[in-house]
């Protein structure tokens, strides 16, 4: 397998200020890699897909300028929720694609973001 | 487009009765299908997948699946319940061939009762 890190696991902000969610590829390079949002007792919702090196490709529907997305090198993808709000309070989950490995992902553990 | 369906919410077994999750798709092309489990507060782990050949996909824990063509179906099955399989369980289809975004289904809830 291979292994996909998410930090924080969770995280409390107030409403108005900025949090970022990273999440790392352990032990491979991933020039991909795509951010998931679950509310309470629903699916996943693929958000975006991060790109190493270009910008994101957003999902219609999610604000890029709220869910600012930054894969800066092959290991590491950031999302940061701008001026946050109580209706973002919610569960990200980021997932990779490690090459040669098959065509499952790997998924990170997971953030759960409660703003107040 | 492409869709996932599980028809059921939640599952009830009985610990050690076979069970079966439901799953149905809707793709165009060849489908590539997924499936993955979720604990609480958790990401989700991978447990099958099928891509071609053999219509039953052996994976992690014990669990296996039916890829379906004629009824478009991707049913998750474990001969024998553990409690310690109750999770969240879901169905996912790779959305378009050669990228890897994943459309995922609604989730079904597994209770293994002792």
């Amino acid at each position: 397998g291979a292994v996909v890190s998410q930090h924080p696991s969770w995280v409390i902000c107030k409403s108005g200020t900025s949090v970022k969610i990273e999440c790392r590829s352990l032990d491979f390079q991933a020039t991909t890699m795509f951010w998931y949002r679950q509310f309470p007792k629903q699916s996943l919702m693929l958000m975006a897909t991060s790109n190493e090196g270009s910008k994101a490709t957003y999902e219609q529907g999610v604000e890029k300028d709220k869910f600012l997305i930054n894969h800066a090198s092959l290991t590491l993808s950031t999302l940061t929720v701008t001026s946050a709000h109580p209706e973002d309070s919610s569960f990200y989950i980021c997932s990779a694609r490690k090459p040669g490995q098959g065509t499952e992902a790997f998924f990170g553990q997971g953030t759960r973001l409660t703003v107040v | 487009a492409q869709s996932v369906a599980q028809p059921e919410d939640q599952v009830n077994v009985a610990e050690g009765n076979p069970l079966t999750v439901k799953c149905t798709y809707s793709v165009s092309g060849n489908p590539y299908l997924f499936w993955y489990v979720q604990y609480p507060n958790r990401g989700l782990q991978f447990l099958l997948k099928y891509i071609t050949g053999d219509n039953l996909v052996k994976g992690s824990y014990g669990f296996e699946a039916e890829f379906n063509k004629s009824q478009t179906s991707f049913h998750l099955k474990k001969p024998s319940a553990l409690v310690s399989d109750s999770a969240l369980y879901f169905c996912a289809v790779r959305a378009l061939s050669g990228t890897y975004k994943y459309i995922f289904g609604t989730g079904t809830r597994l209770k293994v009762l002792a």
